[in-house]
């Protein structure tokens, strides 16, 4: 299977404890992006990665969250002293250099915080 | 800042109906994006639009670039059971080259 895959699936955490997600991208894609999902709502954008290189966070990201792609190829996400509202799904995308915004999703890491 | 209004919410469908709903916009989109997603999983790209008045097809689904360039539209034709799903449009905002902005989704449920 080569498409983009996340880890874990499914996440329990209690208020206050760290999670760290982790997203496999497509082999030839150079640009990874962190979504959150919430029920009933389109995902909302979180960060963007062109490579190793983080270009872009959305005002979302707060000072607890952090994500990082060290060699350009997989990402990971982490939350610190997790909140009931941090309670979602994460989404991890890819996409090749062209076209620039076809994005292909991984399956998500659904956050439950008790 | 720009936002992606998606109608209906949700239709309820019988097997074999065409189905059409769309997504508009205050300001303009330079790219139109639909995806599907199924309970549990990641959305899935189904079609991409690049050009105002663009008709594209990936089999019984067509989805069209609006010419005012702030509205598409996306067809099913003879729906059946595994169309069942929420379809979101999606598109670049005018002041990021990377990330998408998203309709709150068309949910559509199969009638018993």
């Amino acid at each position: 299977d080569t498409g983009v895959s996340q880890n874990p699936r499914h996440k329990i955490t209690k208020r206050g404890q760290n999670v760290t997600f982790r997203c496999d991208p497509i082999s030839e894609h150079n640009r990874l992006y962190w979504y959150r999902q919430t029920l009933g709502q389109g995902p909302e954008f979180l960060t963007y990665f062109q490579n190793e290189a983080q270009l872009e966070k959305s005002r979302l990201l707060s000072d607890r969250f952090s994500a990082e792609r060290p060699k350009g190829s997989f990402s990971t996400l982490e939350i610190q002293r997790t909140e009931q509202g941090d309670s979602a799904m994460y989404l991890c995308a890819s996409s090749p250099p062209i076209p620039l915004y076809e994005q292909y999703f991984g399956p998500g890491t659904r956050l439950t915080v008790t | 800042g720009q936002q992606l209004n998606q109608s209906p919410q949700s239709m309820f469908i019988q097997e074999g109906e065409d189905v059409s709903m769309n997504c508009t916009s205050s300001s303009i989109f330079n790219t139109w994006l639909w995806y599907k997603q199924d309970p549990g999983e990641g959305p899935v790209l189904l079609i991409a639009l690049y050009k105002a008045g663009e008709l594209t097809s990936n089999g019984r689904l067509t989805a069209q670039f609006g010419i005012t360039r702030k509205d598409s539209f996306l067809n099913i034709s003879a729906s059946i059971p595994s169309d069942v799903g929420i379809y979101f449009c999606a598109g670049p905002p005018m002041d990021s080259n990377y990330q998408l902005i998203w309709g709150a989704g068309t949910k559509l449920i199969i009638k018993p």
